[in-house]
């Protein structure tokens, strides 16, 4: 059963507009939360995070939204750039003690960014 | 800057053979993971360590091992390759909950 899930395999946005990239889970003990991106041929890289006790975090023109009680999160990116297109991998964690951070992975959402 | 690297960026081997693939990171992190990547299905556990000679299963770890003699190499192996392995693997390290990835391996068993 899949645990986090990102129901948009993609999006396609103008540049300079909003994209928002969404992600559902079902595991109510996922305690933090992060969103990676991933261009062809590389490694993900890490974009953004949040704790479950916050409700927003923002990072320039990145900001994550969580909303616990619909077991939501979102991702916002404004304004969008050509370069921003990439697969967005959205990742949970629950901590089970020690040092025991597995990460649970969403199937990804390609962004295209069209100039 | 945290560096995780893995042996090749691309591999082609034939099945049944024995395939190994390395990963090495340099920021003391206890835990490494590898993940193997295909379309449509995201990113997905295959073996996690967090100490040396410590392992435990993912959610996919039918087919492969794994060995982590020292803290820094962690090393994924395929005992009998088989075409259904054909994917991207990808190793990961962290200390906390945030993973840095390597760029990859693309393995194509044939």
């Amino acid at each position: 059963d899949q645990q986090v899930k990102q129901n948009s395999p993609s999006l396609s946005v103008q540049e300079g507009r909003i994209s928002i990239l969404n992600c559902d889970y079902t595991n109510s003990m996922f305690d933090y939360f992060l969103w990676y991106k991933k261009y062809p041929a590389e490694g993900p890289t890490f974009l953004i995070s949040i704790s479950s006790i916050k409700d927003k975090n923002e990072d320039g023109r990145f900001t994550v939204f969580l909303n616990k009680s619909a077991k939501h999160l979102s991702l916002h990116i404004v304004p969008s750039q050509p370069g921003d297109s990439a697969v967005y991998f959205c990742a949970a964690s629950e901590f089970s003690g020690g040092s025991n951070y597995k990460l649970t992975f969403g199937k990804g959402t390609l962004l295209t960014v069209n100039p | 800057d945290v560096k995780v690297t893995q042996s090749s960026r691309y591999l082609v081997k034939r099945t049944g053979e024995k395939v190994f693939l390395e990963c090495v990171q340099d920021m003391d992190h206890e835990n490494m993971f590898w993940y193997r990547q295909d379309p449509g299905l995201g990113l997905r556990l295959i073996y996690f360590s967090y100490d040396v000679k410590m392992k435990e299963k993912g959610d996919i770890p039918e087919g492969y091992s794994v060995s982590r003699e020292k803290k820094e190499r962690f090393s994924l192996i395929l005992e009998s390759a088989s075409t259904n392995q054909t994917s991207m693997y990808l190793c990961a390290s962290s200390h906390g909950y945030e993973q840095y990835f390597g760029p990859g391996t693309r393995l194509t068993v044939t």
